[in-house]
């Protein structure tokens, strides 16, 4: 099946420092979500992407579509402690879009 | 926000023992699912459901089965707890649309002792 990669596996930053991650596929992909979970709780969707080349801000994060739509990255401006968890990209595994196949995640620790 | 509840959070239990984990989504969704993921690690789906009456393995292969007799209801079953099922279960939901989002529950933590 479709496979996720995720890189770096996991990050140790100080507070206030830029984030930078991303997610390749060896197949093409027509959305790509970035999910967050902290630790103990469900995955929590912070940006969903649906076009080659969309560059997508929510707050502090901007998420961006790849042009040959096989990666995605998500960057992280002025991290802060509340960051710390595990992101994971996802994207559509069959053409109906109706099932998920997720990467295996990037644990963001970050220091105060 | 998401209406999607998951009961227990936790659940420490025998080997032998049969199980049920809740989920329930007031948002009226059709598609549900359920993932397996061990601490820290990336998510497998062994169940899912496009509406009442209609159920379907994931890619992971799993000894527990699910039901869905009510649009709201997706509880998944084990009939005979083993310790390599401890892991946690999240149950999950989407509406219609091919970009509608998946709204996950918090997850029931399993081990089997």
């Amino acid at each position: 099946g479709q496979q996720l990669n995720q890189s770096p596996q996991s990050m140790f930053i100080q507070e206030g420092e830029d984030v930078s991650m991303n997610c390749t596929s060896s197949s093409i992909f027509n959305t790509w979500l970035w999910y967050k979970q902290d630790p103990g709780e469900g995955p929590v969707l912070l940006i969903a992407l649906y076009k080659a080349g969309e560059l997508t801000s929510n707050g502090r994060l901007t998420a961006q579509f790849g042009i040959t739509r096989k990666d995605s990255f998500l960057n992280i401006s002025a991290s802060i402690p509340s960051d710390v968890g595990i992101y994971f990209c996802a994207g559509p595994t069959n053409n109906a879009g109706n099932m998920l196949t997720f990467g295996g995640g990037t644990r963001l620790m970050v220091k105060p | 926000e998401a209406d999607i509840y998951q009961t227990p959070r936790y659940l420490v239990i025998g080997t032998g023992k049969k199980i049920t984990l809740e989920c329930s989504q007031t948002m009226g969704h059709d598609k549900m699912y359920w993932y397996q993921q061990d601490p820290g690690m990336e998510l497998h789906l062994i169940h899912y459901s496009y509406g009442v009456n209609s159920t379907e393995k994931g890619d992971l292969s799993s000894e527990s089965t699910v039901s869905r007799i009510r649009t709201e209801h997706f509880p998944l079953t084990l009939e005979s707890a083993r310790p390599s099922h401890t892991s946690q279960y999240l149950c999950a939901s989407r509406g219609q649309g091919h970009n509608s989002p998946l709204h996950f529950g918090n997850g029931t933590r399993l081990t089997v002792t």
